[in-house]
């Protein structure tokens, strides 16, 4: 079945330092990949969706200039968390649709986030 | 308003037991897909199963099936014969619009299910 894959799992960071994370689509192409943000015990919120070849869009409170998007190919997308602050720490986690059709939304298995 | 609600947020089930997690939307739209996800500890997101709106039969996949009352705006999943391995957060999502492939999905806040043993 179709697999996305999200590097890293986890990292630490200390507060200033930009940190990067990887969303690759391994067996299908997706033009559209979703940004999620998950505080514990919450649920899911879009930060924004990705187009390859063209800028994401952000939904409403997502400073654009924080969290640096780029689509770069039809099967990679990456969120760059920059300058993060211990208010950033969090789960992301990425998901992608097959461009070939299909409801499913393929997930990431989520990036924990801890800066301090 | 919230687009999706699930009112249940903890929900405990002795295993082999049938659970049904509920879960209503409200949307205008009158093109729409509905879906639920599990999600273990491990934090990966699980596709269950899906529901278009203009679907005439409800979905099943396996021990999964969705229980749409369109005119309710329901979207209860049930889980039949329950089992351990059952135990995570499942949350429902809603697709507004018809899928052209690139509409996001909105999540309720979850409903945290444990199966005892």
């Amino acid at each position: 079945g179709a697999v996305v894959s999200q590097h890293p799992s986890w990292v630490i960071c200390k507060s200033g330092t930009s940190v990067k994370i990887e969303c690759r689509s391994l067996d299908f192409q997706a033009t559209t990949m979703f940004w999620y943000r998950q505080f514990p015990k919450q649920s899911l919120m879009l930060m924004a969706t990705s187009n390859e070849g063209s800028k994401a869009t952000y939904e409403q409170g997502v400073e654009k200039d924080k969290f640096l998007i780029n689509h770069a190919s039809l099967t990679l997308s990456t969120l760059t968390v920059t300058s993060a602050h211990p208010e950033d720490s969090s789960f992301y986690i990425c998901s992608a649709r097959n461009a070939g059709g299909g409801e499913k939304l393929f997930f990431g298995s989520g990036t924990q986030l801890s800066v301090l | 308003a919230q687009k999706i609600t699930q009112t249940q947020p903890g929900m405990f089930v002795q295993e082999k037991e049938a659970v049904t997690l509920d879960c209503t939307y409200d949307t205008s739209d009158p093109s729409y897909g509905l879906f639920w996800y599990k999600q273990p500890s491990s934090g990966e997101m699980i596709f269950l199963i899906y529901q278009g709106s203009y679907d005439q039969q409800n979905a099943t996949e396996g021990r999964y099936s969705l229980n749409f009352q369109k005119a309710r705006k329901s979207a209860n999943l049930v889980i039949s014969a329950s089992q351990l391995g059952d135990s995570a957060m499942y949350f429902c999502a809603m697709r507004e619009g018809p899928n052209f492939g690139n509409e996001k999905l909105t999540f309720g806040t979850g409903t945290r299910l444990t199966i005892i043993p």
